[in-house]
């Protein structure tokens, strides 16, 4: 089973700023890496696949990169409604697909 | 555009199975191309996928669930359904229907609470 570590557990960051979250994967999962933002109460929204390409509908201020076992989630400048838990999860090696423990992106 | 809507029984008696259905509204399950799956959280914490199934009935399960797992399909009623069996308070979890393979699609999430 792939391992999915994801750094920081949180970060704290101030709107309009630009925030980098990690993922890193226990073996090369090539680009087959999504990220996903869950507010409370929500079901996860998928915003990035193949680890760069934006879901449908999900603003340009959201940019993934990455691949093999190292990715990135940027959100270049954080608007109030950003602030979420991110996950990431591969879905190369399977089953399992596995998720990372997320990270929660707070209001500084 | 397609939506996900999961339904069942929200209080599970320990030792029991724990039985939820996804149903699948605009548009087909049997359209081809993707895994419908199951994936839960536990209160406050991270995502966990149990397993996916393919229109024509292929089934995909996490190893560590795989033997009280069971996913089945009706694209008749374009729907599919989860059951897990022998269940413990360990169980108890939001548990979630989604389109995969990467999850571009989910239903709302419905609490599942294992208890006496």
């Amino acid at each position: 089973e792939i391992v999915m570590t994801q750094s920081p557990a949180t970060l704290s960051v101030s709107p309009g700023e630009r925030a980098t979250l990690s993922c890193r994967a226990s073996q090369s999962v090539s680009s087959n890496l999504a990220w996903y933002q869950q507010k409370p109460g929500q079901a996860p929204r998928l915003l990035i696949y193949g680890a760069s390409t934006r879901a449908t509908g999900i603003p340009a201020r959201f940019s993934g990169s990455g691949s093999g076992t190292e990715f990135t989630l940027t959100i270049s400048s954080l608007q109030s409604e950003d602030f979420a838990v991110y996950y990431c999860q591969q879905y190369n090696n399977w089953p399992p697909d596995t998720f990372g423990q997320g990270t929660k992106l707070e209001i500084k | 555009q397609v939506q996900l809507q999961e339904s069942g029984p929200g209080l599970v008696k320990p030792s029991q199975t724990l039985s939820l259905t996804c149903t699948v509204s605009g548009g087909s399950i049997s359209s081809g191309g993707y895994y419908w799956s199951w994936i839960r959280q536990h209160p406050g914490k991270g995502l966990e996928w149990i397993g996916y199934i393919y229109y024509s009935g292929s089934t995909y399960y996490n190893p560590s669930l795989k033997s009280r797992v069971t996913i089945s399909v009706d694209t008749s009623k374009n729907q599919f359904s989860l059951k897990l069996s022998s269940v413990t308070a360990a169980d108890t979890a939001v548990y979630y229907c989604a389109r995969a393979r990467y999850f571009d699609l989910w239903g709302r999430g419905t609490l599942v609470t294992v208890s006496s």
